[in-house]
C-alpha cells in the first residue's frame, strides 16, 4: 500500500546506455514530480505534470525526458547516460499545482543512479 | 520571488541536549513553510508544516518549529536529541506551483 512507489530503487549503468525510472502513485494526486539530488543534497525539481500535462520544465538537458500515460504514472527516460546523471532522483505528488505549494508532498523513496 | 536560507550546514549537539534548526525565507506573500527529514539512504519525510494557522507548529518525532514573521524565520526545535534523529534536514517554502528547498542542514548527534 506503497503511496508513491518508485522503479528501481537502484541503477548502476555504462555510460552511454539508455534507461528510464518508472514512478506511480495510488493516492488519486493530479500532480506529480521528477526531483535530482546531487551528492551535496541540493535537491532540484526537474519536471512537474499535472494530470498528464507538462507545467514544469527546468533546465534539464534533452536526453531526459518525461512520460505521463496517466495521472497516476510519471516516468523518467534519460538517453545517452554521462557521468554527471549520478544522483537520486525522487518522484513525489501532490493533489493538485496549489496544494503542492500549499501543504507539501509525498515523495517515493528514491531511485539511486549510478553511471560508471 | 520566494527563498530560503538554512543558517548552518551542520549541526552537532550531544544526546539529550535541545536542537536548533535555524531556517530564514522570503516571500512576497504570506508562505506555506514545511521541514523535511532525510535519513541517511532514505526518502524524504514531511515533518511539519506551517500553512497560515497556528504560529507554533508541532510534528513527528517531538519537533516543532515556529513562524515568526518580523524576523522572516522559521527554526526547527527539538527539546532532547536522540540518536535517531540523525538526518539530513531541509527547511522548504511553497512557491509558484513548486515547493523551494533549502540546502539542508546535517544533524549529528554525539552520544
Amino acid at each position: 500500500d506503497t503511496a508513491v512507489s518508485q522503479t528501481p530503487k537502484y541503477l548502476v549503468t555504462q555510460m552511454g546506455n539508455d534507461k528510464s525510472i518508472k514512478c506511480e502513485q495510488n493516492l488519486g494526486h493530479d500532480t506529480m514530480y521528477w526531483y535530482k539530488q546531487d551528492s551535496k543534497k541540493f535537491l532540484k525539481i526537474m519536471f512537474s505534470y499535472n494530470n498528464k500535462e507538462l507545467i514544469i520544465n527546468e533546465t534539464v538537458p534533452n536526453r531526459f525526458s518525461p512520460k505521463s500515460p496517466d495521472k497516476a504514472h510519471l516516468n523518467l527516460h534519460i538517453n545517452s547516460l554521462e557521468l554527471g546523471d549520478s544522483a537520486v532522483y525522487f518522484c513525489a505528488s501532490s493533489q493538485d499545482l496549489g496544494a503542492g505549494s500549499n501543504y507539501g508532498y509525498t515523495f517515493g523513496s528514491g531511485t539511486r543512479l549510478t553511471v560508471v | 520571488a520566494q527563498s530560503v536560507t538554512q543558517l548552518d550546514s551542520h549541526v552537532s549537539v550531544s544526546e539529550g541536549t535541545p536542537v536548533l534548526l535555524r531556517c530564514n525565507y522570503s516571500s512576497s506573500y504570506s508562505p506555506s513553510l514545511f521541514w523535511y527529514v532525510q535519513h541517511p539512504n532514505k526518502g524524504l519525510q514531511l515533518l511539519l508544516k506551517y500553512t497560515s494557522a497556528a504560529t507554533l507548529v508541532k510534528g513527528i518525532n517531538g519537533f516543532e518549529a515556529e513562524f515568526k514573521k518580523s524576523e522572516t524565520s522559521f527554526h526547527l526545535t527539538k527539546p532532547s536529541a536522540h540518536m535517531s534523529d540523525a538526518a539530513e534536514y531541509f527547511c522548504v517554502v511553497g512557491g509558484n506551483y513548486q515547493l523551494i528547498w533549502g540546502a539542508g542542514t546535517k544533524l549529528i548527534i554525539k552520544p
